[in-house]
């Protein structure tokens, strides 16, 4: 069954550095997403991105965020200039329409030292 | 936001009992999806009910919406140790947005 993949599964950055955390989506999807977790709080929206833009963010995703679909298959999240408070579980998503399930990856652990 | 919030916090059992969770959620809905998450990983997605549905099955799950009630309840029969996990309702309006999720625990 296809599924969602995410490298790496743990990233461990020093604060200021830039990280980039990657995602396969599921290869015919068209909808793609990233969220966040912080370790024992709910699950937040970050970003939507569609026909190689971003359709929705919220108030999280600052200027210290951007995504890219940098070819046909990976859809990648950079984190700008980390902070100690951007460590998080980061979950890559994809959905085939906009109103459909959405398919999670297992996730990125990013600890920020 | 529509931000579904689930009910109750959490749930122990024991093998082989039901285990039932609700939803609610504040404004009108396109669908509600219900997920899964075992500590420590990624989001499992388990069944998708349409505003015009009233109740979906999906193999040892049974989900109802109440659209006039703005709730949805996620009934998990003859449950397993496996059932352990974190339950989650989200509703989409493009953007999920989860509540802060049931945690069941089953006991062997």
């Amino acid at each position: 069954e296809p599924e969602v993949t995410q490298t790496p599964s743990h990233q461990v950055t020093q604060m200021g550095q830039e990280v980039i955390l990657r995602c396969v989506p599921i290869s015919n999807h068209l909808y793609f997403y990233w969220y966040r977790q912080i370790l024992g709080q709910k699950v937040e929206f970050l970003v939507s991105f569609y026909n190689n833009e971003i359709s929705e963010k919220s108030e999280i995703f600052d200027d210290q965020f951007s995504v890219e679909r940098p070819d046909g298959s990976n859809f990648t999240l950079k984190i700008r200039s980390t902070k100690l408070e951007d460590s998080a579980m980061y979950f890559c998503a994809s959905s085939l329409d906009r109103a459909g399930e959405q398919y999670f990856g297992p996730g990125t652990r990013l600890t920020v030292t | 936001s529509q931000q579904g919030e689930e009910d109750p916090q959490a749930l122990s059992i024991q093998e082989g009992e039901n285990a039932t969770m609700n939803c609610s959620y504040k404004t009108s809905i396109n669908n509600l999806q219900w997920y899964r998450q075992n500590s420590g990983r990624g989001l499992v997605h388990l069944i998708l009910i349409r505003s015009n549905e009233r109740e979906k099955h999906s193999g040892r799950l049974r989900v109802t919406l109440d659209t006039s009630k703005k709730s949805s309840s996620l009934l998990i029969t003859a449950s397993r140790a496996a059932d352990t996990a974190s339950y989650f309702c989200a509703t989409n309006d493009y953007k999920l947005s989860f509540g802060a999720g049931t945690t069941v625990t089953v006991r062997a």
